[in-house]
């Protein structure tokens, strides 16, 4: 069974500075994607970026972007320019060929003014 | 589109009353999944359909817990009879499976049920 690892319980960063969050992974898999989400306090789950194991590019979405390592099965994500919306909870999730989505446990990101 | 609709956003209920949490996926898509969050366990998966069929239910805690998909845009999750440490907030997802690609799974807003 896969599983996702998230060593970092809560994270503080300043505004305008630079923070990344570590993600780790175990699977005997060659094919899958690695995922980001946001939940704010509103609770919402809001996709972040994705990563597809096939593609040695890192994703970046605007202020976002990741550091893939799949030899290490390493999925880190880095938020630049932080901004206080940023504060939220963070989880990487593993997901197989069948769609099923595996968690890590999260780490809460402050951002400080 | 309006996104992944759940409801109620919160419940409350006693112990020992059957709670029925309802979710209308966005249209078009296929896959629909019933998650779980507490503060213990994180976010855990309970249930996933493909094309109204349940495929996975070893999620699911126990037989009081069961869910349904009668058609492709209405699913319901129902825990009978609940429990004090049923209480969680459960989190309805959808997405669209096409050929062997799983597509995002884009979340409701949840529902918050505390059973006292």
């Amino acid at each position: 069974a896969q599983t996702v690892t998230q060593s970092q319980p809560e994270m503080s960063v300043q505004e305008a500075e630079t923070v990344t969050l570590s993600c780790t992974y175990d699977t005997s898999e060659s094919d899958y994607y690695l995922f980001w989400y946001k939940q704010p306090p509103s609770r919402q789950m809001i996709l972040v970026i994705r990563q597809e194991a096939y593609k040695q590019q890192n994703a970046t979405e605007n202020r976002f972007s990741v550091n893939f390592q799949k030899a290490a099965k390493s999925f880190s994500l880095k938020i630049s320019d932080s901004q206080l919306g940023d504060a939220a909870m963070y989880f990487c999730a593993y997901r197989s060929a069948d769609g099923k989505l595996v968690f890590g446990a999260g780490t809460i990101l402050r951002v400080k003014s | 589109d309006a996104g992944v609709i759940q409801s109620p956003r919160h419940e409350v209920t006693e112990m020992g009353q059957e709670v029925t949490l309802r979710c209308k996926p966005i249209s078009g898509h296929n896959s629909l999944f019933w998650y779980r969050q507490t503060m213990m366990r994180g976010l855990e998966l309970l249930i996933y359909f493909n094309n109204n069929v349940p495929i996975d239910d070893s999620g699911m805690p126990e037989d009081r817990f069961s869910a349904k998909m009668p058609n492709a845009s209405f699913s319901t999750l129902k825990i009978q009879p609940s429990e004090p440490r049923d209480s969680a907030v459960y989190f309805c997802a959808s997405s669209l499976v096409s050929g062997d690609r799983s597509g995002e799974q884009y979340f409701g807003p949840g529902t918050r049920l505390t059973v006292t």
